[in-house]
């Protein structure tokens, strides 16, 4: 079956841009986790939604990061103002409810210049 | 501060000789606990969890859990060139805290 997929997978903003990153996650799961990922380091949680419903979203960064998944399916994760310190891989994970063996798709990697 | 520590590394291991990578987790409360391997330019790879006390094995891979010393570990058998990645300790507590993960290198 497909994995979880996430598009694009590449992205350049310039600072000061708006970008909106998808997830897709794996069909029937109903878990979806928004991570954020520097060079170097462990992915650091961002968001959390169980089917359209969003959680938890203390990690966010700042009140320019904003998560939705609005039918509990396709989830987009969208910065506004982009700066410097935005520049990381962006992970989205899914699992089934109940559990937490979360399985990541590929990630987008967004460079802000 | 919730916090999941992990030697960055490098682990050097021969090929064949078994790889053994630690982490300790902060919150005495935790109840889960995941072994990930992200090779270079990929996404994190589930290869075990762990839920209680002692050991868990599958194939090359056992995990260890030790929830009085907030201490879980993964060994890996007979390591491989292909084993040759970065290891993330990650521990569930209200949302699932990554550790900074181990790079590991098999020599072959």
């Amino acid at each position: 079956g497909a994995g979880v997929s996430q598009s694009p997978r590449y992205k350049v903003a310039k600072r000061g841009q708006d970008v909106a990153l998808r997830c897709d996650p794996i069909s029937g799961h109903v878990s979806l986790f928004w991570y954020q990922q520097a060079l170097g380091q462990g992915p650091e949680f961002l968001t959390y939604f169980q089917n359209e419903a969003q959680l938890d979203k203390s990690g966010l960064p700042s009140d320019r990061f904003f998560a939705e998944r609005p039918e509990g399916s396709v989830s987009t994760l969208k910065i506004q103002r982009t700066q410097q310190e935005d520049s990381a891989v962006y992970l989205c994970a899914s699992s089934r409810q109940g559990s937490y063996e979360q399985y990541f798709g590929p990630g987008t990697r967004l460079t802000v210049t | 501060q919730k916090e999941v520590e992990q030697n960055s590394g490098p682990l050097s291991v021969p090929e064949g000789a078994i790889a053994s990578l630690n982490c300790t987790y902060s919150d005495r409360g935790s109840q889960s606990f995941f072994w990930y391997r992200q090779y270079s330019g990929k996404s994190p790879e589930l290869i075990m969890f762990i839920y209680s006390n002692g050991d868990k094995e599958d194939g090359r891979f056992t995990a260890q859990l030790n929830k009085a010393s907030q201490y879980v570990s993964l060994l890996i058998r007979d390591s491989q060139p292909s084993d040759s990645a970065t290891y993330l300790c990650a521990v569930k507590d209200d949302k699932i805290i990554f550790g900074k993960g181990t790079r590991l290198h098999i020599l072959p």
